[in-house]
């Protein structure tokens, strides 16, 4: 079955950079966009970035652009995202997710990865 | 960027009763290629989220007949017929027409 796995999360000062990584399975990984979601503690469900099946096509939420950038290895079945400037409020479980994509009704999700931005 | 917001905050329901979810959009939804990119999500505690409904009224795989979507444009509902003691946690609406992708801000169902 379809597993996404991430892993990278942490505790780190604000201002440094972390980077996450989601290793996918039992899918053909390179035909699907893929996407980062997060989730602050005790609170709803944020989209943070989407790229494209063959990493040609990025696009951001405003309050990470410029300081996190998406990126995939198809080779290696794995999404990342490299997060830079990193502010308290950028703390969060971090999912990385395939959702439905007009005609595309797949739905899987990671387990998360929790990255704590703190002194 | 779409806002969606969803009403009640919160829902606590006895098992057996009918529950109702709203989710409003600051934008039509409704896409040129005629569909609505509009779907449902619930979060039970501590876990990732999962697939109800997609475009407004459709039941993802595996999701019980008492869920059911509706709606148009700016305004959809999720209606459950039957509440059971699994249906617990926090549901999300989701808008997928309009990049950034955005949810609504949660309603968290309860039992009593």
């Amino acid at each position: 079955q379809v597993q996404l796995v991430e892993s990278g999360g942490g505790v780190v000062q604000p201002g440094k950079s972390l980077r996450l990584s989601c290793a996918a399975s039992g899918l053909t990984f390179d035909m699907y966009g893929m996407h980062w979601v997060r989730q602050a503690p005790g609170k709803g469900l944020e989209w943070v970035a989407i790229i494209s099946y063959d990493g040609s096509k990025k696009y951001y939420v405003d309050s990470v652009k410029g300081r996190f950038t998406i990126s995939r290895d198809n080779s290696k079945n794995t999404l990342y995202l490299q997060m830079s400037s990193l502010r308290a409020e950028d703390t969060a479980v971090y999912y990385c997710a395939i959702l439905p994509n007009y005609d595309i009704i797949k739905d899987h999700w990671g387990q998360g990865t929790l990255v704590i931005v703190s002194s | 960027d779409i806002v969606l917001t969803q009403t009640p905050l919160s829902l606590s329901v006895t098992p057996g009763q009918p529950a109702s979810i709203s989710c409003r959009s600051t934008q039509s939804l409704l896409h040129s290629d005629g569909k609505t990119y509009l779907y449902w999500y619930l979060q039970r505690p501590g876990q990732s989220p999962q697939l109800l409904i997609y475009d407004v009224s459709s039941r993802f795989s595996g999701v019980p007949d008492r869920f059911s979507g509706s709606g148009s444009g700016t305004d959809f509902t999720l209606k459950i017929s039957r509440v059971e003691a699994e249906d617990v946690g926090v549901y999300y609406c989701l808008q997928a027409i309009h990049l950034p992708l955005t949810f609504g801000g949660g309603t968290q169902v309860e039992i009593k």
